[in-house]
């Protein structure tokens, strides 16, 4: 059974460009969140996407963009990068409606995104 | 909003015993969570607390009072292997479906 996958890995932007990361949530996972982790600190919360559409927003500017998929797959798009978008950015999945360990989220090895 | 401390930094010795506190102010309150995250890697689930008392799971326990807005993750017999980030995590509103708003983390170091 595979858990989160996210690609890239690591990925080397510059200021201005446009970035897309990918991530396949965990067999049998509806829902998919995503959040920034910057150095030191613990995950920020992005957007959380379940049935193709956004259903909450974090305190994101909206240079941060996403899709889901039909097969539930995910991309987080970033347009206009600044210096400060350089962190790692997780992706995490869960079943909707799983009301039992607190609806525990899975989380994916990240992307370490650098914008020089 | 939602906010959260825990301390940024614990030693301990292996073998022994660290208790790592969380104190929250959240708008609503849908349960008290604990991740560990190593250097380079995801973070991964450690427990849950809904209501209050204790929770136990292996080594590992985690303790929440709703009164008190105030949780903590208890690890006994600790292993080298539990050098790793943890962090406190709170969801602010009434439905288990809300994100998730993580504390900063606390680096635990242990030493030999």
């Amino acid at each position: 059974d595979a858990g989160v996958t996210q690609s890239p890995t690591h990925l080397i932007k510059t200021r201005g460009q446009q970035v897309t990361l990918r991530c396949s949530p965990k067999s049998g996972h509806d829902t998919v969140s995503w959040y920034q982790q910057a150095l030191g600190q613990g995950p920020q919360f992005i957007f959380q996407y379940y049935e193709e559409e956004e259903r909450q927003r974090g305190n994101f500017p909206d240079r941060f963009s996403g899709h889901q998929y039909p097969n539930y797959s995910s991309e987080l798009n970033v347009n206009a990068l600044l210096l400060g978008d350089s962190a790692l950015y997780l992706c995490a999945s869960s079943l909707k409606g799983f009301w039992g360990q607190g609806n525990e989220q899975f989380f994916g090895p990240g992307t370490r995104l650098t914008v020089l | 909003g939602q906010s959260l401390e825990q301390p940024s930094e614990v030693t301990a010795v292996e073998g022994a015993i660290v208790q790592i506190n969380c104190t929250y102010q959240t708008s609503g309150f849908y349960g008290l969570s604990w991740y560990q995250q190593h250097d380079g890697g995801a973070p991964t689930f450690l427990s849950y607390n809904g209501l209050d008392g204790l929770e136990e799971t292996g080594r590992f326990s985690s303790f929440l009072s709703r009164s008190d807005s105030y949780g903590y993750l208890l690890l006994q017999e600790l292993q080298m292997k539990d050098s790793a980030s943890y962090f406190c995590a709170v969801r602010g509103a009434d439905s288990g479906n809300t994100p998730l708003v993580f504390g900063k983390g606390t680096r635990l170091s242990v030493i030999a």
